[in-house]
């Protein structure tokens, strides 16, 4: 199995600063016929289901404000809030489905300073 | 608009069975892979089981494999869970979703309690 691991925890950050969290997979997630990397960014606000933002790594979601943005190739990859709203506070997960079982990192709370 | 509800969750002993279902709306749900994803009281979120549009096509967790069945009723846009031999690790939150590879649309979920 694939074991997604991200840094930090969590995160205080003031309003309107740059957050940035770490995603790593324990195996390569790019398929090198397509050059495309199976992974996902997921936001889940208290008491919501999970709401996609970005797939193949830095592909965003329809309506997803362009201030979050996924970047990095192979087993590294990022997730950048370029400026934090109130509304951003929230746990973020990465996932790849790159082969079964599908796996999720443990997740990094995000909270305003 | 897209819409995706369980129900079916609940108290249920260890040992015991429950059926989850997903009804699904708003999209060509014959179309679509789902899959059935949860999240234990206060954890993060664990991939159970997914099947292919047909029906064609079904992985599971391997903490889940032997004991738990997916499979899906398109002509009634149905999504179903079934759950045998449940163990107290069982009890989460259940979330269906839409897709193949990442999840483009997630319900509200269904929680399951395995308690005695």
């Amino acid at each position: 199995d694939i074991v997604m691991t991200q840094s930090p925890d969590s995160l205080a950050v003031s309003l309107g600063e740059r957050a940035t969290i770490s995603c790593k997979s324990s195996q390569s997630v790019l398929y090198s016929p397509n050059n495309r990397n199976y992974l996902a960014w997921y936001q889940q606000k208290p008491g919501q289901p999970p709401k996609v933002l970005i797939y193949w790594a830095s592909t965003r979601e329809s309506g997803v404000p362009d201030r979050f943005s996924g970047s990095g190739s192979g087993t590294d990859f990022t997730l950048t809030i370029s400026s934090l709203q109130a509304e951003d506070v929230a746990v973020y997960y990465c996932q790849q489905y790159y082969s079964t079982p599908f796996t999720f990192g443990p997740g990094t709370k995000v909270e305003i300073k | 608009e897209v819409q995706l509800v369980e129900s079916g969750g609940g108290l249920v002993q260890p040992g015991g069975s429950l059926r989850l279902s997903c009804a699904a709306s708003g999209f060509t749900f014959s179309s679509y892979w789902m899959q059935w994803v949860r999240q234990a009281p206060g954890k993060g979120l664990m991939w159970v089981s997914r099947i292919k549009s047909d029906g064609g096509s079904i992985s599971y967790a391997d903490s889940v494999k032997g004991r738990f069945t997916i499979s899906r009723d398109n002509a009634k846009n149905t999504l179903y869970l079934q759950m045998n031999s449940l163990r107290a690790e069982d009890t989460a939150i259940y979330y269906c979703a839409r897709g193949e590879q990442w999840m483009s649309a997630w319900g509200q979920g269904t929680l399951v309690t395995v308690s005695s």
